[in-house]
């Protein structure tokens, strides 16, 4: 059980670059999140999926898209790279059943 | 928006010392989670608070959650080289239980 994986695990873009997050769970999770954490700022809900087939904003969603085709891949795109996207990013996961979240190792993205 | 706020912000003790940090709402929490991270890594739940004066146990890390529901405390007896990490407290919002995270307290412990 790998749990819950990302790729890659660092990045460095130009501004207007665009580029896809990867993240994938084996526990065949319902719900799939996508999160930034920025010093001082705690962690911000992107994105989030409620299951295959399902996108729904969260409280920063401006400037990313997201799909989730696939019940065990939920992809963060971000489609004109700008630095204030300069952030580390976390995915998450979680049944239904209980409220526990389980994340990822995170992606450090760098726009310069 | 619910905000968290967390204090305190950073703390540096030594090997053995007890320490408390806090997590308070502007209104009233439905569930709350603590989650500890360490450098690199994504967060991992410690514990889940659902019952207004409820106190649960994770060996020496005791967590309280207020009667009014709208405070919550991380208590550690005796703190560890291993402790070191950031500590967030996190609210559980909406049916899709979206996690709405405190800024966090970032602890350091020395030998």
């Amino acid at each position: 059980n790998a749990g819950v994986t990302q790729t890659p695990k660092f990045r460095v873009l130009k501004t207007g670059q665009s580029m896809t997050l990867l993240c994938a769970q084996d526990m065949n999770h319902e719900y799939m999140y996508w999160y930034r954490q920025d010093p001082g700022m705690g962690l911000r809900l992107i994105h989030y999926s409620v299951g295959e087939g399902t996108t729904a904003k969260g409280e920063v969603p401006d400037g990313y898209n997201v799909s989730r085709l696939k019940k065990q891949n939920f992809l963060l795109g971000l489609e004109s790279a700008a630095p204030s996207q300069t952030s580390v990013y976390f995915c998450a996961s979680r049944t239904g059943q209980t409220y526990e979240q389980y994340f990822g190792p995170g992606t450090r993205l760098t726009v310069t | 928006t619910q905000l968290l706020e967390q204090s305190p912000q950073f703390l540096s003790i030594q090997e053995g010392e007890n320490l408390t940090v806090y997590c308070n709402s502007s209104s009233v929490f439905s569930s709350l989670q603590w989650y500890r991270q360490e450098p690199g890594e994504g967060p991992v739940l410690l514990v889940t608070v659902v019952t207004g004066g409820e106190v649960k146990k994770l060996k020496r890390l005791t967590f309280q959650f207020g009667d009014a529901r709208k405070d919550s405390s991380l208590h550690i007896t005796a703190a560890q080289p291993g402790d070191t990490g950031l500590y967030l407290c996190a609210e559980n919002t909406g049916t899709a239980s979206k996690l709405t995270f405190g800024t966090g307290t970032r602890l350091q412990v020395t030998l």
